[in-house]
């Protein structure tokens, strides 16, 4: 089936770093959407993306949709320790409502 | 709001029991969906329905079923559990078949002995 590939794994920052990782894959989505999930929580949406080239804020975080439609990045700027947990992409898969997921980034934030 | 809510939180099965997963939401959402995931594989899509009366299959089906009755509620059933299904399973909603924001449920973690 469709996978989505996410990079990197984990990352171990310091606090006050930027972070990006992405997601990439060999198929076209219609959206993109990025999550974080704490332990024992379910995945909590920190940005939805609807149209190719589109760039997207909210607060320090910032997602782009690529113009292919197969890729998407997410960034955090100035990390901080709550940012620590998994983040996730997802994307929608163009003519269904199926939403297929990436493996997720898990960051660790040093202080 | 409630949002969406799932009971129970955890449950523990012996291999062969049957038992149902509940999901609720509030929100008056078309589109329901239940994952499973594991360590190192991400979310897996089992089924999912875009109204009332109307269920689909997902990525990994196999051993699971659904129903979808009202709009507000979508279990998902084991039949008869295996090992394999150990793993935490996510309720999750959209508000609309176009709306592309999905919302979560806190998950249901299960453990099939």
């Amino acid at each position: 089936g469709q996978q989505l590939n996410q990079s990197p794994q984990s990352m171990f920052i310091q606090e006050g770093e930027d972070v990006s990782m992405n997601c990439t894959s060999s198929s076209i989505f219609n959206t993109w959407l990025w999550y974080k999930q704490d332990p024992g929580e379910g995945p909590v949406l920190l940005i939805a993306l609807y149209k190719a080239g589109e760039l997207t804020s909210n607060g320090r975080l910032t997602a782009q949709f690529g113009i292919t439609r197969k890729d998407s990045f997410l960034n955090i700027s100035a990390s901080i320790p709550s940012d620590v947990g998994i983040y996730f992409c997802a994307g929608q898969l163009v003519g269904t409502y199926k939403y297929i997921f990436g493996t997720g980034t898990r960051l660790k934030v040093l202080a | 709001n409630a949002g969406v809510t799932q009971t129970p939180k955890f449950q523990v099965l012996k291999t062969g029991q049957s038992m149902t997963l509940q999901c609720a939401q509030d929100m008056n959402h078309e589109y329901m969906s239940w994952y499973r995931q594991d360590p190192g594989m991400g979310l897996r899509l089992i089924h999912y329905s875009v109204g009332a009366g109307i269920t689909d299959q997902g990525e990994v089906p196999n051993g699971y079923n659904v129903s979808r009755s009202t709009t507000e509620d979508f279990p998902l059933r084991l039949l008869s559990a295996a090992p394999s299904q150990t793993s935490v399973y996510f309720c999750a909603s959209s508000y609309s078949r176009t709306s592309q924001k999905l919302f979560f449920g806190s998950g249901t973690q299960l453990s099939v002995l």
